[in-house]
């Protein structure tokens, strides 16, 4: 079983400051995604990294897939209450030929205006 | 052009009963998943279908089935409802059999059990 840890959990900042989230796993993915969530709502996708130690920038974010693609990580730059919600990593890899994407435990960004 | 739309939105459901979950993907898309999302928590993998053939399952009991239809749009169905059921139901759709691209996910339906 594929499994995603993400750092920390939960997060509660002012607005201005810095912040990284950390994806991590013990296997390999094919790609990586990062999603966003807002209460009541599905997920949105905000990236598909695929190659090891691509990085990859929207706007003040900066995703990054490990050289071992084995993990990632979202760094936000001067955090604005527009991006509290939960944050999402996901790994896609193959089963049988067919699309597999195995989501992370997920954290919960609250930016304090 | 529609996102993904899922119906309901909001349900509630007594203990063993059963309810069905409606997903009409992307047009164009033909690779439909449902994912069980408990609160503040990532989204657990249910089913994948494409071109109307179960692909993949997660580790979710019998109770637990679903189908793709020739529009491509799905049902996800569940029997015997327990408390632990109670969660958001997402579907996404994809336009590749092998994804690596991302989901488009829909808003989801919010299943309540009492």
């Amino acid at each position: 079983t594929q499994l995603l840890e993400q750092s920390p959990q939960f997060l509660s900042i002012q607005e201005g400051e810095n912040l990284t989230v950390y994806c991590n796993s013990s296997s390999v993915f094919s790609s990586l995604q990062w999603y966003r969530q807002e209460p009541g709502e599905g997920p949105v996708l905000l990236v598909t990294v695929v190659t090891g130690g691509e990085v990859k920038k929207l706007k003040r974010l900066t995703f990054q897939f490990g050289d071992a693609r084995k993990d990632s990580s979202l760094h936000i730059t001067a955090a604005q209450p527009g991006d509290t919600g939960l944050y999402l990593c996901a790994g896609g890899g193959n089963s049988g030929g067919y699309q597999k994407v195995t989501f992370g435990t997920g954290t919960k960004l609250q930016v304090i205006p | 052009d529609a996102g993904v739309t899922q119906s309901p939105t909001h349900l509630i459901k007594t203990r063993g009963q059963h309810v069905t979950l409606r997903c009409s993907p992307i047009s164009g898309h033909k690779s439909v998943s449902w994912y069980q999302q408990v609160l503040g928590q990532g989204p657990q993998f249910i089913f994948q279908y494409y071109e109307k053939e179960e692909r993949g399952r997660g580790n979710f009991p019998d109770r637990f089935s679903a189908r793709q239809f020739p529009n491509y749009s799905s049902e996800l169905n569940v029997n015997a409802l327990l408390l632990g059921d109670s969660a958001l139901y997402l579907c996404a759709s994809s336009s590749l059999r092998t994804g690596g691209f991302g989901y488009t996910f829909g808003s989801g339906t919010r299943l309540t059990v009492v």
